[in-house]
Parts: structure tokens; sequence; C-alpha cells
């Protein structure tokens, strides 16, 4: 089935470093990607909305020029974490819908990356 | 705007006993998706079961079973049988857009509970 990969799984580095994060969908287009971000034990929250050949949809409250998302083809979307500092630290997640697969399932989810800023 | 809420933050549950798992939701959409994920320690998001606003009968996927009721607008997750393995956090979610639209398959999510089950 589809498959979506995301890129690296975890992440630590130093305060000031900027860091990007690899969506990929394994075997099929997608035009749109989704950017979640979850704090430990708490729910997910949309970050942007990733749009092939056009910018992304950033939802209210999300610094565009911290959070960098570029789709640079319809397989690939990156999110790029600018100048990170402690409280960047998170877990990002990615999806992408599944159009013209199963309506029974909305998305597909890379398995996350968990970014530590020291 | 659509808005989902799960009230429990934590669920306690014996192995190989049923547990339900409440969630709400309000939408002025006719047409929407209602979802439920498991998402483990390891953080991916594993894709449990779906039910549809036009859907007439409860969706059900080997364990897992989901009580929708759309005027109560609830879709609670019923788990039977509980594996130590549910142990994880549970995820209620709503679809918006309609299929074709950009927004499609975007996700809102509730809160979350956090599922324990004891040997």
């Amino acid at each position: 089935g589809a498959v979506v990969s995301q890129h690296p799984s975890r992440v630590i580095c130093k305060s000031g470093t900027s860091v990007k994060i690899e969506c990929r969908s394994l075997d099929f287009q997608a035009t749109t990607m989704f950017w979640y971000r979850q704090f430990p034990k708490q729910s997910l929250m949309l970050m942007a909305t990733s749009n092939e050949g056009s910018k992304a949809t950033y939802e209210q409250g999300v610094e565009k020029d911290k959070f960098l998302i570029n789709h640079a083809s319809l397989t690939l979307s990156t999110l790029t974490v600018t100048s990170a500092h402690p409280e960047d630290s998170s877990f990002y997640i990615c999806s992408a819908p599944n159009i013209g697969g199963s309506s029974n399932q909305p998305q597909h989810f890379g398995d996350g990356t968990r970014l530590s800023i020291l | 705007a659509q808005k989902i809420t799960q009230t429990q933050p934590g669920m306690f549950v014996q192995e190989k006993e049923a547990v339900t798992l409440d969630c709400t939701y309000d939408t002025s959409d006719q047409s929407y998706g209602l979802f439920w994920y498991k998402q483990p320690s390891s953080g991916e998001m594993i894709f449990l079961i779906y039910q549809g606003s036009y859907d007439e009968q409860n969706a059900t996927e080997g364990r897992y079973s989901l009580n929708f009721q759309k005027a109560r607008k609830s879709a609670n997750l019923v788990i039977s049988a509980s594996q130590l393995g549910d142990s994880a956090m549970y995820f209620c979610a709503m679809r918006e857009g309609k299929s074709g639209g950009t927004s499609y398959g975007k996700l809102t999510f509730g809160q979350g509970t956090i599922l324990t089950v004891h040997p």
C-alpha cells in the first residue's frame, strides 16, 4: 500500500542550528502534504499545508519564517526549522492525503521526527 | 470550525475486558468523516477505524467498533478483549473538506486518551 517516508526519525542538535525534515510519498503523488507538531502527551496540531508548486498555507500562530516549507516535487515536502531553540523541541509528523485510494483512510502518516534542541 | 473533544485524559482496563473511549464532535458540515488512530510510544500514527457521516451502520474492524450516534454527535471507540499491546494513546479525528479539494485529508484531532491495559 501507499507509504510516506519521513526522515530523519530523530535529531539532537545545538541551539541556533537549522534542521531540515523530509517527507516523501513513496508510491503515489502528493500535491498536498500536511505538517503537524505534537508536544508530549498532547494532540497533533496542524502547522501548515504544503502545496506543490505554490506557497504553503500556515495555520494561525505558526511563524512562516521559523518553519520554512518547500514542496519541491510531487513526492517530496520539506520542513526546515530555522535557528532552532529549545522551545522548538517537539515531535513533528507529516502526512499526505490518500487521494484516489480508499476513502476510509484519509491520509498516510510518516513515522515522525523527534527534534531535541540543546 | 470543526472541533473534536475527548474528555478522558487516561483510561485503565483489565486485559481481556472491553473499553470505550469517548469522542464528541462539532461541525456544520453535512458530509464528514470520523477516524480513530492509535499512537504507541514510538510515535507512529496507526489508523484503526473510519465512520462516514452518511454511514447508517456502525463501523467495525476486528476488535474495534465505532459507536456512532449522529444526533448526539458522538463517535466512541469500543475495543473488545483488550490486549497488553493496546496500551497507547488514542486519537479521535475529523476529516475536513471534500475529495479533490486542496484541504482534503486535513484532520482535526481531539486531545487524546492514554489507554493502559493491566495484566
